[in-house]
């Protein structure tokens, strides 16, 4: 079945500095979503990039959907404390198993002060 | 206007036993997804309901099953409890067509 894959696990940083997290899927996604989670709480949806190659920004989150639609990245510039959390890649799966949003295992942002 | 709304917040069942779990989706919202987060393992989808009927299922045993209703809540059945079952579940809501999931609260169910 469809695998969605993150790295990496965990990832410590200062405030202020940058972060990234990537995503890697076993089979071509028609979109792909972020979320995230902060420690204690529910996910909550970030974005949805469509397009191959497409580029979406928010404030300090730069979203990258790759060209072959399998990968994806979300960087963020300049961490603050308020970035903590985990954060999720989700890809649909296709055909039979329409509906199901397979979840990478995330990743853990820490951001020391 | 009200969120994924999901009872109880937590749950304490020994081994064997069944735990009963609710979702009600936001208003609007014909979709019901159910996911299980353990610790240390991401979010594992459950199941996903549709206008009452349920359209697709990930890998858990059968003694996992569900229900929607016609008001489009739902609930979450577990028999048999395992210790390895305990976990937050959560319910999240969207529209038919799959796009952003709303997350409810989650609840926290721990199987002594």
């Amino acid at each position: 079945g469809q695998q969605v894959m993150q790295i990496p696990q965990y990832q410590h940083v200062q405030e202020g500095e940058d972060f990234t997290t990537y995503c890697n899927s076993s089979t071509t996604l028609s979109n792909i979503q972020w979320y995230k989670q902060r420690p204690g709480g529910h996910p909550v949806f970030l974005i949805q990039l469509v397009k191959s190659g497409e580029v979406k920004k928010q404030k300090r989150l730069t979203f990258q959907f790759g060209e072959a639609k399998k990968n994806s990245s979300l960087h963020i510039t300049a961490t603050q404390t308020t970035d903590v959390g985990t954060y999720f890649c989700a890809g649909p799966s296709g055909g039979t198993s329409y509906g199901k949003l397979t979840f990478g295992q995330g990743t853990i942002l820490t951001v020391h002060p | 206007e009200a969120g994924v709304t999901q009872s109880p917040t937590h749950l304490i069942k020994t081994r064997g036993q069944q735990a009963t779990l609710r979702c009600s989706p936001i208003s609007g919202h014909t979709s019901v997804y159910w996911y299980q987060q353990a610790l240390g393992l991401g979010l594992q989808f459950l199941l996903w309901y549709d206008e009452g009927e349920e359209r697709n299922r990930g890998n858990f045993p059968p003694r996992f099953s569900g229900r929607q209703f016609p008001n489009y809540s739902s609930e979450l059945n577990v028999n048999a409890l395992e210790l390895e079952d305990s976990a937050l579940y959560l319910c999240a809501s969207s529209y038919p067509s799959p796009g952003e999931l709303f997350f409810g609260e989650g609840s926290r169910l721990t199987v002594l």
